[in-house]
Order: structure tokens, then sequence, then C-alpha cells
């Protein structure tokens, strides 16, 4: 699988945007851009996901590269609830690759108050 | 319901102790996973089973013995485990993976082990 790169941690103010970057320089065209989100003491949970258009969700917004090789995922108004290790993960979509998630080191965010 | 329940939520175990975990979802999902996370570090995937067959082994030691009795239930048998195994076990499930692989899993909240 290709490799994603993002930072170690992050901080944000409670009620304002966030931006959580990724890079993936080495992309395929057939990888799916995908972001997790694990919460302290939970499983992780999805987030959205996206191939080459940006995308939008009542979570979260995706903003993609032209060139796919990085992404971008927005929080509008972070709340406490949303400190959690984000992580930023490709997915083959050639469906004979496989349908498990090989997750990278992720992006701590921390949210103050 | 997009719920994936794992019992037990904790478990201490002996290196000679043989127990299980379990894993159930009830929406349908016909992909069931086993990850593995160490403190402070990303889950590793360890199996996948697809239609109740067993799709995919990350080289996992034979001490860890999956199965899958129906589409809606996962097991993982433990035995002979040693403390470096000490972990939270993940398990997940998706939609039918013989189309796409653009489905969400959905994750359970995890058995936290220790082995001593």
């Amino acid at each position: 699988d290709a490799k994603t790169t993002q930072p170690n941690s992050m901080e944000s103010n409670e009620e304002e945007p966030v931006h959580l970057p990724c890079n993936h320089s080495t992309i395929s065209g057939t990888d799916y851009i995908h972001w997790y989100r694990q919460l302290p003491s939970q499983g992780p949970e999805y987030v959205i996901h996206g191939l080459t258009s940006n995308v939008n969700n009542r979570m979260a917004s995706l903003a993609i590269a032209e060139d796919r090789k990085s992404s971008t995922l927005i929080l509008h108004r972070a709340t406490l609830r949303d400190a959690a290790v984000y992580y930023c993960i490709l997915r083959d979509g050639d469906v004979t690759a496989g349908n498990m998630l090989t997750f990278g080191g992720g992006t701590r965010l921390m949210v103050k108050p | 319901d997009t719920e994936v329940t794992q019992t037990p939520k904790h478990l201490v175990m002996g290196m000679t102790n043989k127990k299980s975990l379990k894993c159930e979802q009830h929406m349908g999902h016909r992909a069931m996973y086993w990850y593995k996370q160490k403190a402070k570090k990303p889950p590793e995937l360890m199996f996948v089973y697809s239609y109740e067959k067993l799709s995919i082994n990350e080289s996992v030691p034979s001490r860890f013995s999956p199965e899958c009795p129906n589409s809606s239930l996962l097991n993982l048998h433990l035995h002979a485990l040693q403390p470096e195994d000490s972990a939270l076990y993940l398990c997940a499930s998706s939609q039918d993976p013989r189309w796409t692989v653009s489905y969400e899993q959905y994750f359970g909240p995890g058995t936290r082990l220790t082995v001593t």
C-alpha cells in the first residue's frame, strides 16, 4: 500500500476550524483516500473518504489536491469531543487487493477550551 | 443498528490459559476483521473474513485462532499467549467486499487483553 505522512500532533482552540494535512506522494490512480479517527478508549470510526473531488459530510470536509499527492481533513468548528487521533489511509480501489485498512501513525489532535 | 459489540471489555489471562474474544454485528455485513493495537500505536490488521471464509491472515502466530461461525459472529481463540500479546483487540465489519473497497469499516470498542 502507498504510504501517508501526517504530523504527529496538532493543537486547536475550541470552535475554530482545524485543517489536518496528509501527504501521499506515491498515491496510485486507484487509491481512495480515507480518514478515520479514534477517540480515547474507543475503536476507530470512519470520518470521510474521497477519490479525486472534494467531499463534504456531516462530520467534516475533505480537500484533495489536484495532483492527489496530498489532502486535508477540515473540521469546521472543533469541539472538545473532536480530540482524537486522526488517521489518513489509502485504500486500493482494486477489489482483488482486499478490503483492509493499513493505519499509519496518525495525528493526535488536542482541542483547547 | 450500526454497532459492533465486543466481549469481554477487559480480559486478564495467564500464559497457560485458553480464552476467547467475541465480536458480533447485526448490520448484514459480510466482511469481518480482527486488528491488534498496542499502546500509543496504530491498529494492525490480523485477519480478514469474507463470507465466513478466512481471506487474509497477516502472518499471525498460531496461538491466535480466528473463527467465523456465522455471518454475524467472529471469535478469536487465544492459547498459550505471551506477555507481549497484551494489547487492545479490535473487531470491525464492512459491507460486501466483493464489489467495492469504498465501504467504511465499523469498529467495536475493543477488548483490552493483559497476559500475565
